[in-house]
């Protein structure tokens, strides 16, 4: 099956500062990809889902200056967490999901950053 | 946007029963449901799907139904093994992916 990456697999920061997350197709073009965000023992709530070369579309209640993303190429997808907060401690999961060639809408996730904010 | 509801949040079984989980969605533009488990820090794995065009769908141990007239759909467990203990997730799916609450399934020896 593809492959998604993401990294880093894990990150403390202070209060404060910003924290970039990247996640990568490693096998496949990826034309759409979705950021997700756990809090423990919850489900994954969508936050934004971004296509390549274009302004991602967030959901209701996703602070788009905070939650910073970008899709610049059909493989890269980079969400920076600016001014992060311990309430923005989580875990961070992106998915990738292609059309091309795909007759199903199956979507790939990478494995995960888990951000702790201090 | 869509709403998908999932029940229960926790079973408890013994090794050899069977398993039913539920949920229900309300977009009726949605056309694939896939279910996932996923074990604590790590991704959701797929471990069955099914298309809006189809009721059943089985992979040995592991069926889906769904009803798109009452838009629900069930994910089905037969002869649970402790292996099976994990969280379980229903999604819906027209352009953007929506997750049930949900449901820690425990398969006790």
């Amino acid at each position: 099956g593809a492959v998604v990456s993401q990294h880093p697999s894990w990150v403390i920061c202070k209060s404060g500062t910003s924290v970039k997350i990247e996640c990568r197709s490693l096998d496949f073009q990826a034309t759409t990809m979705f950021w997700y965000r756990q809090f423990p023992k919850q489900s994954l709530m969508l936050m934004a889902t971004s296509n390549e070369g274009s302004k991602a579309t967030y959901e209701q209640g996703v602070e788009k200056d905070k939650f910073l993303i970008n899709h610049a190429s059909l493989t890269l997808s980079t969400l920076t967490v600016t001014s992060a907060h311990p309430e923005d401690s989580s875990f961070y999961i992106c998915s990738a999901f292609s059309l091309a060639g795909a007759d199903y809408n199956e979507q790939f996730f990478g494995p995960g950053t888990r951000l702790t904010v201090l | 946007g869509e709403n998908v509801e999932q029940h229960p949040s926790t079973l408890s079984v013994q090794e050899g029963d069977s398993a039913v989980i539920k949920c229900t969605y309300s977009d009726s533009a949605s056309n694939y449901f896939p279910w996932y488990k996923q074990e604590l820090g790590k991704r959701p794995q797929l471990i069955i799907d099914i298309r809006s065009n189809v009721g059943e769908k089985k992979d040995q141990r592991i069926a889906v139904t769904l009803n798109k007239t009452a838009k629900h759909f069930s994910l089905h467990i037969t002869e649970t093994q402790p292996e099976d203990s994990a969280v379980y997730f229903c999604a819906a799916n027209f352009n953007k992916f929506y997750f049930g609450s949900g449901t820690k399934l425990n398969v006790k020896p």
